[in-house]
């Protein structure tokens, strides 16, 4: 089976940082997702991770740990239109498995 | 690159009638398309899984017969909820992915929101 665990809810201030915790135990592991998804919207992608480490784009990183079952999402200098929810994904033999998603709020 | 359509973008429908949901890759030959669906506040759920010119695998609990998806080209496959009921009302999502795009990405169309009376 796949369980994959995520925060419910963070709140950080504009310009702050922000860093989503994912942990997960699956059957297979092919690599770990990031999507944001805002409200009444559909994914859209934003990382991809399949070795260990960093993986850095702008604003985003991105980072796993196969050992640990383990993965965070880092969101730098935090905006507005960051508010979202952020899904962890991961693809085990065949398909993607999803975590609950994480709602982010940005506040001024 | 890698854009996913969908139609309709949300349907009104009345409890019994059938609705069919399409789903493109516009700018890529998507191997495989995915179909999710999600209910508020909750996380997607994969229904069914469909490659070009074979027959779907749907997830355990899904009625294969009440969700008939089709995949008839490398750039379409449609959803169809027949005999719609009220609990059916959903988010209805596809996704479509590549072999060949080096790291098998699925990229989502922007759903359907289906409401049945």
């Amino acid at each position: 089976g796949q369980n994959i665990d995520q925060p419910t809810e963070m709140t950080a201030t504009e310009g702050a940082i922000v860093q989503i915790n994912c942990t997960y135990q699956t059957s297979g592991f092919n690599g770990l997702f990031w999507y944001q998804q805002h409200a009444g919207e559909a994914p859209t992608f934003l990382s991809y991770n399949v070795l260990d480490g960093l993986e850095e784009k702008g604003r985003f990183s991105s980072f796993l740990s196969r050992s640990k079952g383990y993965s965070y999402l880092l969101l730098k200098e935090l905006q507005m239109k960051d508010s979202a929810s952020y899904l962890c994904a991961v693809r085990g033999d065949y398909k993607l498995s999803f975590g609950a998603g994480t709602t982010v709020t940005v506040r001024a | 690159g890698a854009v996913v359509s969908q139609h309709p973008s949300w349907v009104i429908c009345k409890s019994g009638t059938s609705v069919k949901i399409e789903c493109r890759s516009l700018d890529f030959q998507a191997t495989t398309m995915f179909w999710y669906r999600q209910f508020p506040k909750q996380s997607l759920m994969l229904m069914a899984t469909s490659n070009e010119g074979s027959k779907a695998t749907y997830e355990q609990g899904v009625e294969k017969d009440k969700f008939l998806i089709n995949h008839a080209s490398l750039t379409l496959s449609t959803l169809t909820v027949t005999s719609a009921h009220p609990e059916d009302s959903s988010f209805y999502i596809c996704s479509a992915s590549a072999e060949g795009r080096g790291r098998e990405t699925q990229y989502f169309g922007p759903g359907t929101r289906l409401l049945v009376l």
